[in-house]
């Protein structure tokens, strides 16, 4: 089954803990990028990827990193988290860039005390 | 500022009736527009997407129209089925940048039976 898993679904950690949100996805796509989502917000871009190595930066990217070292797995990494960044986080893939149609993972939910 | 305005946070409407769904942009660059549609808990599945060289494009209940003078698109649904209530999300993408996706901040629809 085609898909985009994200792991954990939710995590809640402690100001400067860092953490690692993985995603991975099957269907051999050039382009991966993560969101988040928040009350009134809608959806903003942190990182995008459109392909091995290549990866750049999104409206939103304060605060995380990202690296893109094998086209399937894109992680999100949060180096010294802060409430701030307490969100519901999204990982999507497509074919070849954000003109195609993407699919997104079930989402993590964070929340940084 | 909102590069993506969507001014409705809400729509209701019948169930058989049409469902309009309006979004406006500012940037003249964006070429690529795309609706993704999110159920709760889950994460936004795709639904049309249109480039600038089309005013309009047509899949099955969904149809999109462009305007690129008055820098507006609009999702209409029709029918409108109960299975369509949800929050609804415009995005847009420039030639120059693909990788880069910038979304409004959603409408949600809530169709009555």
């Amino acid at each position: 089954e085609a898909q985009v898993t994200q792991n954990p679904r939710y995590l809640i950690t402690v100001t400067g803990k860092k953490l690692t949100v993985t995603c991975s996805q099957n269907m051999n796509h050039e382009y991966m990028s993560w969101y988040r989502q928040d009350p009134g917000l809608g959806l903003r871009q942190i990182y995008y990827s459109m392909n091995v190595e290549v990866t750049d930066k999104g409206d939103v990217p304060e605060g995380y990193k990202v690296s893109r070292k094998e086209k399937r797995n894109f992680p999100l990494i949060l180096e010294s988290p802060s409430p701030n960044q307490t969100s519901l986080y999204f990982c999507a893939s497509s074919f070849i860039s954000a003109h195609t149609e993407a699919f997104f993972g079930q989402g993590t939910r964070l929340t940084v005390v | 500022d909102q590069q993506v305005k969507q001014n409705s946070p809400s729509l209701s409407v019948q169930e058989g009736r049409i469902s309009i769904l309006n979004c406006d942009y500012t940037n003249s660059m964006f070429d690529y527009f795309l609706w993704y549609k999110k159920y709760p808990a889950e994460g936004p599945t795709f639904l049309i997407s249109i480039s600038s060289i089309k005013d309009k494009n047509e899949d099955g209940r969904f149809t999109v129209f462009l305007n690129k003078s008055a820098k507006h698109l609009s999702l209409h649904i029709v029918p409108s089925q109960p299975g369509d209530s949800a929050v609804y999300f415009c995005a847009a993408s420039g030639q120059g940048s693909q990788g880069n996706l910038i979304f409004g901040k959603g409408t949600k629809l809530s169709v009555k039976p």
